[in-house]
């Protein structure tokens, strides 16, 4: 267990829906990644928020946004959803600085199809 | 941009013998990090084995060793004596070292290893 955990596990919904997915971090973690992985690909970044702040965005379509909020948890907003939105979405948590102990530790992810 | 390749989509190996999984890269960056995660049928992310690109020392954790090239960016994950339960994808990462906090990690398109028992 990583200690981030993620809800729901499992979402299926309709094209044109919107959903949310919620992350809890580690407790103690400020920054929270959210990953996208599709069919057996590797996993691409979407974004970044460190302490409530966005700190990095990746190729996070327009039709998705996210928060931080001051507990520290973050959900990601899909909206709009097409077919292709189906994946696996991961959030991540690490620590406040940099160096090679601040690892990223994965939540278990929530499975979203898209029908 | 930083680019991470794994040029293997599938490997298989005889159980308790060895086998090498390939990933190459691309930075301009001199400081970053490497990594090897395993993401077995669960789904869930697990980091097998982390490289720091400023040490020379090849990493090794158990049964799990790397071997680093930095000039040739090449950093490979040998698994000695596979285990039924080192079936999986591996996925190889990187992480480009910052003094102003935690980097994304870019991955590449992952490795599927089955033991053969």
């Amino acid at each position: 267990d990583s200690g981030v955990t993620q809800t729901p596990k499992h979402l299926i919904t309709a094209t044109g829906q919107r959903v949310t997915l919620r992350c809890s971090p580690r407790s103690g973690d400020l920054s929270v990644y959210w990953y996208q992985q599709s069919l057996d690909q590797g996993l691409q970044f979407l974004i970044q928020y460190y302490n409530g702040e966005e700190r990095a965005k990746g190729n996070i379509l327009e039709r998705f946004s996210a928060q931080q909020f001051p507990d520290l948890h973050s959900e990601l907003n899909l909206s709009s959803l097409e077919l292709g939105d189906s994946a696996l979405y991961f959030c991540a948590s690490s620590g406040l600085a940099g160096g090679p102990g601040n690892e990223q530790f994965f939540g278990p992810g929530t499975r979203l199809t898209v029908l | 941009a930083q680019t991470v390749t794994q040029s293997q989509p599938e490997m298989s190996v005889q159980e308790a013998e060895t086998v090498t999984l390939s990933c190459t890269y691309d930075t301009s960056e001199s400081d970053y990090y490497l990594f090897w995660y395993k993401q077995p049928p669960s789904r869930q992310m697990i980091l097998v084995i982390r490289q720091e690109a400023y040490k020379q020392q090849n990493a090794t954790e158990n049964r799990f060793s790397v071997n680093f090239q930095k000039a040739a960016k090449s950093f490979s994950l040998k698994i000695s004596d596979s285990q039924l339960g080192d079936a999986a994808m591996y996925f190889c990462a990187y992480r480009r070292r910052s003094n102003f906090g935690n980097e994304k990690l870019t991955f590449g398109t992952g490795t599927r290893l089955t033991i053969i028992p």
